[in-house]
C-alpha cells in the first residue's frame, strides 16, 4: 500500500540558509499535517491543510511557511535557519472526508543546521 | 496544562512478558480519540492502536490492547508477549473533537527496552 512520502530524508544546512521539505500524502487523503520533533522531544504540531487550505496552525515560527498544492502534495519552507531548527520533521496525512481516525506518518525528514 | 501525560520515561521488560505503558489525558470534550504510536530508533512513527471516546470495548490489535478507563481518563497500552523488536519509543496521543481535521497532541513518550 502507498504510504506518505517525504523528501529529502536528510538535509544539512548552514545557519541563515533556507530549506524546503516536501510531502506526498497517501492518494486520496485530503488532510496533511506537519510536525517538528526536536532531539529527545515529542512531536510538536506546526500546521495542517485540508483540501489545500490551511486548517490549523500550531507553534510554527514566522520564518516557516507551508502550502498544499493542487495535487495535494505539501511543502514546508524554512528560512533564516537557526541551530534550534535541527529536528526531525514529519508529515502525516489523513482521509478526513472519509471519517478516518488515523493519521499516517511519513518516515520524516531529518534537518541538521550547522 | 498537559493534555497527555506519560509518567514512565523508561520501562524494561523481558522477552515474552507483558508490559503496560501508562497514559492519562485531560480534555473537556465528550468526543475524542486516543492513539498509540511506536517510534523505533530509525525514527519513523508507526500507528499501533486507536480508541474512540464512545467505544465501549477496549481496542485490540494483535499483541496490542488499550486499557481504556474513561472515568479515570487513562488509556494504557498493554503489549503482550514482548519481542526484542518492540524496543522503541512509544507515544500516546489525543485528538479532541468528533471529526474534522483536528491535530494530534502527543505525550512525552516512554522508552521501552525488551531484554532477552
Amino acid at each position: 500500500a502507498a504510504g506518505v512520502i517525504q523528501s529529502p530524508r536528510h538535509l544539512i544546512k548552514e545557519k541563515r540558509e533556507t530549506a524546503t521539505l516536501k510531502c506526498y500524502p497517501i492518494p486520496r487523503h485530503d488532510t496533511v499535517y506537519w510536525y517538528q520533533q526536536g532531539p529527545g522531544q515529542d512531536p510538536q504540531f506546526l500546521i495542517s491543510f485540508y483540501e489545500k487550505m490551511q486548517s490549523d496552525k500550531g507553534s510554527i515560527p514566522d520564518r516557516f511557511s507551508a502550502q498544499q498544492f493542487s495535487d495535494y502534495h505539501s511543502e514546508l519552507n524554512m528560512s533564516s535557519l537557526e541551530l534550534g531548527d535541527s529536528a526531525l520533521y514529519f508529515c502525516a496525512s489523513r482521509l478526513t472526508a472519509g471519517g478516518a481516525n488515523v493519521l499516517t506518518f511519513g518516515a520524516g525528514s531529518r534537518l541538521t543546521v550547522l | 496544562a498537559q493534555k497527555i501525560t506519560q509518567t514512565q520515561p523508561g520501562m524494561f521488560v523481558q522477552e515474552k512478558e507483558a508490559v503496560t505503558l501508562d497514559c492519562t489525558y485531560d480534555t473537556s470534550d465528550q468526543s475524542y480519540g486516543l492513539f498509540w504510536y511506536k517510534q523505533p530508533s530509525s525514527g519513523e512513527m508507526i500507528f499501533l492502536i486507536y480508541q474512540g471516546s464512545y467505544d465501549e470495548q477496549n481496542a485490540t490489535e494483535g499483541r496490542y490492547s488499550l486499557n481504556f478507563q474513561k472515568a479515570r481518563k487513562s488509556a494504557n497500552l498493554v503489549i503482550s508477549a514482548s519481542q526484542l523488536g518492540d524496543s522503541a519509543m512509544y507515544f500516546c496521543a489525543m485528538r479532541e473533537g468528533y471529526t474534522g481535521f483536528q491535530k494530534l497532541v502527543f505525550g512525552t513518550g516512554t522508552r521501552l527496552l525488551v531484554s532477552p
